[in-house]
């Protein structure tokens, strides 16, 4: 299967801070999804970004399908961003994810 | 519902017993997914429904998991003869049919205690 690895594992900013966590994958995928699982379990849906670049508010994501790897931005951040971030990239459908060990965020006041 | 609902939320039980955990998914998606997370770790696939049948139960660790989902809606993920090492979040997610397909919603998890 697809080995997944992100970095950092650990991650601890102050808030208003700018950050970048990096999803590196073994494999040539046309499917990658970033989650963000919050301190209560839910786990929400980011970013569906096999390839390109996306931009939701002051969170961006970028996949080179090509150089097997992705990267998910997250600026100003605020202590609500706080949580595990989880790259899952995959071939063909959903339930052929594969989910990295996961970012431990977490954003200081 | 508005959103994947899963009950209970969370589920204590003695080693030996057995267990059933529901899933309800968002109305409308097809398809419908299990997956386990333990302690410091990524979620891990057990199984995949498209409409009524299992379509993938590759995941699932051996037969003591089993899973339903008679009606195309609901769905019940049943552990038999539970374990300490079946302890986990179990969570569900379900997807809509065409080009929403391949993005899951997850809901909030059934975490499982196994003393």
């Amino acid at each position: 299967g697809i080995q997944v690895e992100q970095s950092p594992p650990d991650l601890i900013l102050q808030e208003g801070a700018n950050s970048t966590l990096r999803c590196n994958f073994s494999d040539s995928v046309n499917n990658l999804q970033w989650f963000h699982q919050n301190p209560w379990g839910q786990l929400i849906n980011l970013f569906y970004i096999p390839s390109g670049t996306k931009q939701n508010g002051r969170l961006s994501a970028t996949t080179v399908a090509t150089e097997r790897y992705s990267l998910l931005y997250i600026s100003s951040s605020q202590t609500t961003d706080s949580g595990v971030y989880f790259c899952a990239p995959g071939k063909g459908s959903a339930r052929q994810l594969t989910f990295g060990s996961g970012t431990q965020l977490t954003v200081l006041p | 519902g508005a959103g994947v609902s899963q009950t209970p939320s969370n589920k204590v039980t003695e080693k030996g017993k057995y267990v059933e955990l529901r899933c309800d998914p968002i109305s409308g998606h097809t398809a419908l997914y299990w997956y386990r997370q333990s302690l410091g770790q990524g979620p891990e696939f057990l199984i995949y429904f498209q409409g009524t049948g299992a379509a993938d139960d590759s995941g699932l660790p051996n037969d003591r998991f089993f899973a339903v989902r008679p009606e195309g809606s609901v769905s019940t993920l049943k552990i038999q003869r539970t374990e300490r090492g079946d302890s986990a979040m179990y969570l569900c997610a379900s997807s809509p049919g065409g080009a929403g397909a391949n993005v899951l919603t997850f809901g909030a998890g059934s975490r499982l205690t196994v003393l």
